[in-house]
């Protein structure tokens, strides 16, 4: 079992849909969680971290459930720039391990 | 302008030449890493360094090296790269306080022969 699982999707919604994406882990250990954005094979980009009381930034949701080991992200009122694919990661271990593990990301295609 | 930069950008090279995939960053960065990433992979980590002279493994080593002389500097040494090693690879630097927060470099599209 891997051990950061995302749908790899595509996920296609017209512009002005909610959108979610989830996210599971295998290790209990694992104590910081984000989630990332890429544009077009281009470099990861940091969306926003993810709490255990949630986080929300504008049309940006993200939640954490650490009894079912699962993370995840809202999209609302989609738009055609958040057409990307949508990384989530996790840091092994407490402290700065300097261990990050990547999820094989969830493509989103927003269309007109 | 705050940046992680790599070189080459592309390459195309045969089974068994060594190569250098360099990557440096201006920020004053102690952690460094290097991810490969592949289609259906996502990305994966190769090695990592907390600080100067400081390395240790990511998820998949075999048949990379890395060095960490100097703080701003972290090459990747393919010393007889083969078929398999070919990705797209990416740097990426932060603070050890803030590891979630990894500037990456725009990555390196390599391809072995």
């Amino acid at each position: 079992r891997k051990e950061v699982e995302q749908d790899p999707g595509p996920f296609n919604v017209p512009e002005g849909a909610t959108v979610a994406f989830n996210c599971t882990y295998s290790n209990s250990a694992s104590q910081s969680f984000f989630w990332y954005r890429q544009d077009c094979r281009k470099e990861p980009k940091l969306l926003m971290s993810v709490y255990s009381s949630g986080n929300e930034d504008g049309r940006f949701t993200a939640q954490l459930n650490r009894a079912s080991q699962y993370i995840s992200l809202l999209i609302r009122d989609s738009k055609l720039s958040d057409s990307a694919t949508y990384l989530c990661v996790v840091i092994l271990g407490s402290g700065n391990t300097g261990k990050l593990i990547f999820g094989q990301g969830t493509t989103l295609q927003v269309k007109p | 302008e705050a940046q992680v930069t790599q070189n080459p950008r592309y390459l195309i090279t045969v089974t068994g030449k060594k190569l250098t995939v360099t990557c440096s960053q201006n920020m004053n960065h102690e952690y460094m890493s290097w991810y490969r990433q592949d289609p259906g992979l996502g990305l994966r980590q190769i090695y990592y360094s907390m600080n100067v002279e400081v390395t240790d493994k990511g998820d998949v080593p075999e048949g990379y090296k890395v060095s960490r002389k100097e703080k701003r500097n972290f090459p990747l040494i393919l010393e007889s790269p083969s078929p398999n090693q070919t990705s797209l690879y990416f740097c990426a630097s932060s603070f050890t306080g803030t590891l979630y927060t990894q500037y990456f470099g725009p990555g390196t599209r390599l391809t072995v022969l």
